[in-house]
């Protein structure tokens, strides 16, 4: 069965500051992995998704992930953190489209001035 | 397109009361989940329909929780009695579940539910 950890339940960064938030996937067959950005009383948002294609998935508001097979790992970065980032981040991975999607714990993201 | 609608948003409970919430799913997607999101955690899955089907409610709590989706279009989901533990929001999704679809799913705003 697959299943997803995030390391850190909580990262703060400066604004301007590379965001790295960290995710490791276990899956017993090639994985779809998504990120999706979860704003205060507001539902789930898709942010990238990785279905087999390109490893380094570009996603929206300049977000990006790689995946790494060796690492089983799906790690989302910004080069500059913006105050709107600030959020909940949730990784998750599916073992094909017609699988459930399991979430990870989710990662809230500070953003200081 | 209108996006996945829920109600109602928030709902207050108390224990051994019951509450239902509705989903309305994306026009066209086949495939509706409903998930638990308690605070500080990340979404469960509670139960997946395709079509008016159920595929999977394994971790669904079949002595209080029930849900259906009677004309493959929107569902409720039933909580009763409701249990302290039971407070948390809970998210509806759709997605397509079509040939080469990657599974992305669209949610709702989900409903909060918070039981005294």
């Amino acid at each position: 069965a697959q299943s997803v950890t995030q390391l850190g339940s909580h990262v703060s960064v400066s604004e301007g500051a590379l965001v790295l938030l960290r995710c490791n996937y276990s899956s017993s067959v090639p994985p779809y992995l998504f990120w999706y950005v979860q704003y205060p009383n507001q539902g789930l948002q898709l942010l990238l998704k990785y279905t087999s294609a390109a490893t380094l998935v570009k996603g929206i508001n300049g977000f990006e992930a790689e995946f790494k097979k060796s690492e089983t790992s799906f790690h989302l970065t910004k080069p500059s953190a913006h105050m709107s980032d600030a959020a909940e981040y949730f990784c998750a991975v599916s073992e094909g489209s017609a699988s459930k999607i399991i979430f990870g714990s989710g990662t809230r993201l500070s953003i200081r001035p | 397109e209108a996006g996945v609608a829920q109600s109602p948003r928030y709902k207050i409970i108390e224990k051994r009361q019951s509450v239902a919430f509705w989903c309305n799913p994306i026009s066209g997607h086949a495939t509706l989940y409903w998930y638990q999101q308690i605070l500080g955690q990340g979404p469960k899955l509670l139960i997946q329909f395709q079509n008016n089907g159920v595929v999977d409610d394994s971790q669904l709590p079949k002595d209080r929780f029930s849900a259906e989706r009677l004309k493959g279009v929107d569902s409720t989901l039933k909580i009763q009695p409701a249990k302290l533990e039971d407070s948390a929001v809970y998210l509806c999704a759709s997605n397509r579940k079509v040939a080469g679809n990657t599974g992305e799913l669209f949610f709702g705003e989900g409903s909060r539910l918070t039981v005294l």
